[in-house]
C-alpha cells in the first residue's frame, strides 16, 4: 500500500464553488502534513502545512487533518479560475516528503 | 530572499554528454533535496543533503551525481543519461531535514535526453 493515496481527478468545478480535496495515509507516526499547488511546468508551491491534528485557515484555503482516520483535506472557498492547477498532498516521512499523486483541478468561469 | 533558484530552466542533452544542474538558496536552510518529476506524476525523491553532507540516496543510478559545495549551493551532475531520464528536476530546501513546514521548491529544470 502506498503511504499516501490521492484521487488524481480531474476535478472540474464552476467558479465560486467550494472545492474539497482529500488524501489518506497509512503511517500513524506522520506528524507534518502539507498541501502544494503546482501550475503546469512550474515547481510545487507550498500552500498550507499542519502539524498533527486540527484545522488551519489561510484566506480562502482551509486544511484539515484527522489523525484518527488518517485523512487530510484541503478546502478552497469561492474558487477562482486562477486556482486551476494540480494540488499535491504531502507528508513528511522523517527525512523527506511523500507526495500523493496530485489532483488536477479545473475551475471554469 | 525566499526563493530557490534553479538553472538552467531547460536543457537538451545527448546520451554521451556531461552536464550539470545548479540550485541556489539564500534562506539559511540546512537541508537541500533533488526530486525528479515525470509528466502527470508526483515528485520522487532522489537525494537529501543535510548540513552539506549526503544523507539519503534513494538508489539513484550512478549516472546522476550530486554535489553540495556549500550550504547555499546544490549541483546535480549528469553523465550518460538515457531518454527515460527526461523529466522535470526539482531542487528544494528546508530549514532542517525532519520538519515539514519549510520546504521551498525551485521552478525546476526541464531535461530532455535525446
Amino acid at each position: 500500500q502506498k503511504e499516501v493515496e490521492q484521487d488524481p481527478g480531474p476535478l472540474s468545478v464552476p467558479e465560486g464553488a467550494i472545492v474539497s480535496l482529500n488524501c489518506t495515509y497509512s503511517n500513524s507516526a506522520f506528524q507534518y502534513f502539507m498541501w502544494y499547488r503546482q501550475y503546469s511546468r512550474k515547481g510545487p508551491e507550498l500552500l498550507m502545512y499542519t502539524y498533527s491534528s486540527g484545522n488551519k485557515e489561510d484566506g480562502r484555503f482551509t486544511a484539515q487533518v484527522d489523525k484518527s482516520s488518517k485523512y487530510i483535506s484541503l478546502f478552497i472557498r469561492d474558487s477562482q479560475p486562477s486556482d486551476s492547477a494540480t494540488y499535491l498532498c504531502a507528508i513528511n516521512s522523517g527525512y523527506a516528503l511523500n507526495f500523493g499523486k496530485g489532483t488536477s483541478l479545473l475551475v471554469t468561469p | 530572499d525566499t526563493e530557490v533558484t534553479q538553472t538552467p530552466k531547460h536543457l537538451v542533452m545527448g546520451m554521451t554528454n556531461k552536464k550539470s544542474l545548479k540550485c541556489e538558496q539564500h534562506m539559511g536552510h540546512r537541508a537541500m533535496y533533488w526530486y525528479k518529476q515525470k509528466a502527470k506524476k508526483p515528485p520522487e525523491l532522489m537525494f537529501v543533503y543535510s548540513y552539506e553532507k549526503l544523507s539519503i540516496n534513494e538508489s539513484v543510478p550512478s549516472r546522476f551525481s550530486p554535489e553540495c559545495p556549500n550550504s547555499s549551493l546544490l549541483n546535480l551532475h549528469l553523465h550518460a543519461l538515457q531518454p527515460e531520464d527526461s523529466a522535470l528536476y526539482l531542487c528544494a530546501s528546508s530549514q532542517v531535514e525532519d520538519r515539514g513546514d519549510g520546504y521551498t521548491f525551485g521552478s525546476g529544470t526541464r531535461l530532455t535526453v535525446v
